[in-house]
């Protein structure tokens, strides 16, 4: 069975620092692709990145980047120099190249004080 | 390209009322999502449909639930009759393959009193 596990339920940062949100996953499959998405008071669910399980390179965009580890099944999101508009829940995915099912975890939410 | 189109974006309806969320995917996307998102239940998947045929109905709550994909640029999700536990915002997804990222609608805010 595959899983997404977002330990963190809530976090609290002031603005400017960094701040790193933990996502692990499980699942036997060894093809396999992980998201991130961002869910800002808005509502909306804005798709950040996709990952292949066959690249653990790690991806920059800007203050975001994200560090893919298959050693531990984790895919971190980094976020440097925070700013308020960063405050959003933040959603890690995983799916699998056999199905359509996104297993989603449970989220992170950010609030970043001014 | 327009994204996907959910209406209405807000529904408030009364107990025993039948309530129809409409959703429109990004053209080319042969995937479509219906999730439920609350405070206690996070996002949930109800169903989805992989080239307008539904392919998993599991996470589909009870009878009162049903879900449609006509053709290719449409998709319903009803409830009937709807009760106040079904208040939720309602969520259509699309993607273009089964391992790409899915695109979110805006999502339905309904209540249901």
């Amino acid at each position: 069975a595959q899983k997404v596990t977002q330990a963190q339920t809530e976090i609290s940062v002031v603005e400017k620092e960094d701040v790193t949100l933990d996502c692990v996953y499980e699942t036997r499959d060894t093809t396999y692709y992980l998201f991130w998405y961002k869910q800002p008071p808005s509502g909306e669910l804005v798709f950040l990145i996709r990952r292949n399980s066959f690249d653990e390179q790690n991806e920059i965009s800007g203050r975001y980047s994200w560090n893919f580890q298959k050693s531990t099944s984790s895919f971190n999101f980094t976020i440097t120099a925070s700013q308020v508009v960063d405050s959003a829940v933040y959603f890690c995915a995983l799916t699998l190249n056999t199905g359509n099912q996104f297993y989603f975890g449970t989220g992170t939410s950010l609030t970043v004080i001014p | 390209d327009a994204g996907v189109i959910q209406s209405p974006r807000h529904e408030v309806t009364e107990m025993g009322q039948e309530v129809t969320l409409r959703c429109k995917p990004i053209s080319g996307h042969n995937s479509l999502f219906w999730y439920r998102q609350t405070m206690m239940r996070g996002l949930e998947l109800l169903i989805y449909f992989n080239n307008n045929v539904p392919i998993d109905d599991s996470g589909m709550p009870e009878d009162r639930f049903s879900a449609k994909m006509p053709n290719a640029s449409f998709s319903t999700l009803k409830i009937q009759p709807s009760e106040p536990r079904d208040s939720a915002v309602y969520f259509c997804a699309t993607n273009r393959d089964s391992t790409y990222e899915q695109y979110f609608g805006p999502g339905t805010r309904l209540t249901v009193t």
